[in-house]
């Protein structure tokens, strides 16, 4: 049972490169989101997802796109590179969505982005 | 204001300490987890909690849901206890996770 696999674990960008943070789970949870954590501020939600082929916006979705064609993978996309995404970036996924009492929170290594 | 507010946001112990950091939040919440992140690391499931208490090993988390405030303790501190520790609440209107800012925890030997 491997939980949540994020990757890469570092990156850097040139402002203007795209690319794509993996995020899968085996533990057959219906939700899944990305984060985003800066100093001094707690994680922030970029996107989420209920389910497969249902996805929404959270608090910072400027600059990312996200699918979810399976269960079990949920990929973030960095379209255009800003220096201003500079951060380091969570996968987290949780049997049912947040409100409904989860007994546990999963999440990913971690990816820390930096855009030149 | 923050909807989830962490006391202090950093801590340094010596080694053997009993440490407490508290977590207060101003939603309706149906849970709070409180997380653990290591240096460089993923960040950890700690706790869930609803109600009264719960202990693992040599840390103790406590909620009062009446006055919004949680806290973890650890007992017997050791430096491998250092890392940042975020309270985290599972809002009920909207269905969403808020987080704390997070508690830089160093436990000096």
């Amino acid at each position: 049972n491997a939980g949540v696999t994020q990757t890469p674990k570092f990156q850097v960008l040139k402002t203007g490169q795209s690319m794509t943070l993996q995020c899968a789970q085996d533990m057959n949870h219906e939700y899944m989101s990305w984060y985003r954590q800066d100093p001094g501020m707690g994680l922030r939600l970029i996107h989420y997802s209920v389910g497969a082929g249902i996805t929404d916006q959270g608090e910072v979705p400027n600059g990312y796109n996200v699918s979810r064609s399976t269960t079990e993978d949920f990929p973030l996309r960095l379209l255009s590179a800003a220096p201003s995404q500079t951060s380091v970036y969570f996968c987290a996924s949780s049997y049912s969505p947040p409100g409904h009492h989860n007994e546990k929170l999963f999440f990913g290594s971690g990816t820390q982005l930096s855009v030149l | 204001k923050n909807e989830v507010e962490q006391s202090p946001q950093n801590l340094t112990a010596q080694e053997g300490e009993f440490i407490t950091i508290n977590c207060s939040y101003s939603v309706g919440i149906s849970a709070l987890h409180w997380l653990q992140q290591h240096p460089g690391g993923g960040i950890v499931s700690l706790f869930m909690l609803s109600s009264g208490k719960k202990k693992h090993g040599r840390l103790i988390a406590t909620i009062n849901i009446q006055e919004k405030h949680s806290s973890l303790h650890i007992t017997a501190s050791h430096p491998r206890d250092s890392a940042v520790y975020i309270c985290a609440v599972e809002v009920t209107s909207g269905s969403r996770l808020t987080f704390g800012e997070g508690t830089q925890l160093t436990v000096n030997p």
